[in-house]
């Protein structure tokens, strides 16, 4: 049982090309979020979704946009990639979208744009 | 607002106790998660805590008191694998996990 891909493992970017960072889990976990990781700040949140077909906003949305098409994929877009976008990206699911559910993590994706 | 507080960085020897603390200051918090993060790794998670009150696991635990806002990782007996960053986060609710900056723990020999 693998968990949570992502890919790639880390990218270079040059600015204002579009990129898709993949996820894939393969626990039947209901709920996915993609979060970024920067120096001195927490993990916060990009976009969620409770379950396939849905998702939503979380803290830090703009400049990316997510799909959810079946349970296991949920894929994040940078439709034009800016230099604050460097970061890295981190994939997480959970069998519910309730307060107590534990979040999973991937591995991450470590992200450069220039 | 929806804080959360954690030193950024301790120090500790191996085969000793270290405690890294954790506050917030929000209403509307449902439990306290505790996740270890490994240099370019994953966070993993560790504990969570909805009821007031120490849960133990091993040589880790977890304290939670929710009138005070606060929360401790008890790491016992030390190890040299146990540097890592240990990241407090909040459950406020459906999406709403929300993290500490992250406190990265230095074991020395």
């Amino acid at each position: 049982i693998a968990g949570i891909t992502q890919a790639p493992t880390s990218q270079i970017l040059a600015a204002g090309r579009r990129m898709t960072l993949r996820c894939t889990q393969d626990m039947r976990h209901n709920a996915m979020y993609w979060y970024r990781q920067d120096l001195g700040l927490g993990l916060r949140l990009i976009h969620y979704s409770n379950t396939a077909g849905t998702t939503g906003k979380g803290e830090v949305p703009d400049g990316y946009s997510v799909s959810r098409a079946n349970t296991d994929d949920f894929p994040l877009t940078l439709a034009s990639a800016v230099p604050s976008q460097t970061s890295v990206y981190f994939c997480a699911s959970s069998d519910s979208s309730g307060a107590a559910d534990t979040q999973y993590f991937g591995p991450g994706t470590r992200l450069t744009v220039l | 607002g929806q804080n959360i507080d954690q030193p950024t960085e301790m120090t500790a020897t191996e085969g000793a106790i270290v405690q890294i603390n954790c506050t917030y200051q929000t209403s509307g918090f449902n439990g306290l998660f505790w996740y270890q993060q490994h240099a370019g790794e994953a966070p993993t998670f560790l504990s969570y805590n909805v009821l007031d009150g120490l849960e133990e696991k091993g040589r880790f635990s977890s304290f939670l008191s929710r009138s005070k806002g606060y929360s401790y990782l008890l790491l016992k007996e030390l190890q040299m694998k146990d540097s890592a960053s240990y990241l407090c986060a909040g459950s406020g609710g459906y999406n709403k996990l929300i993290f500490g900056a992250g406190t990265r723990l230095a074991v020395h020999p």
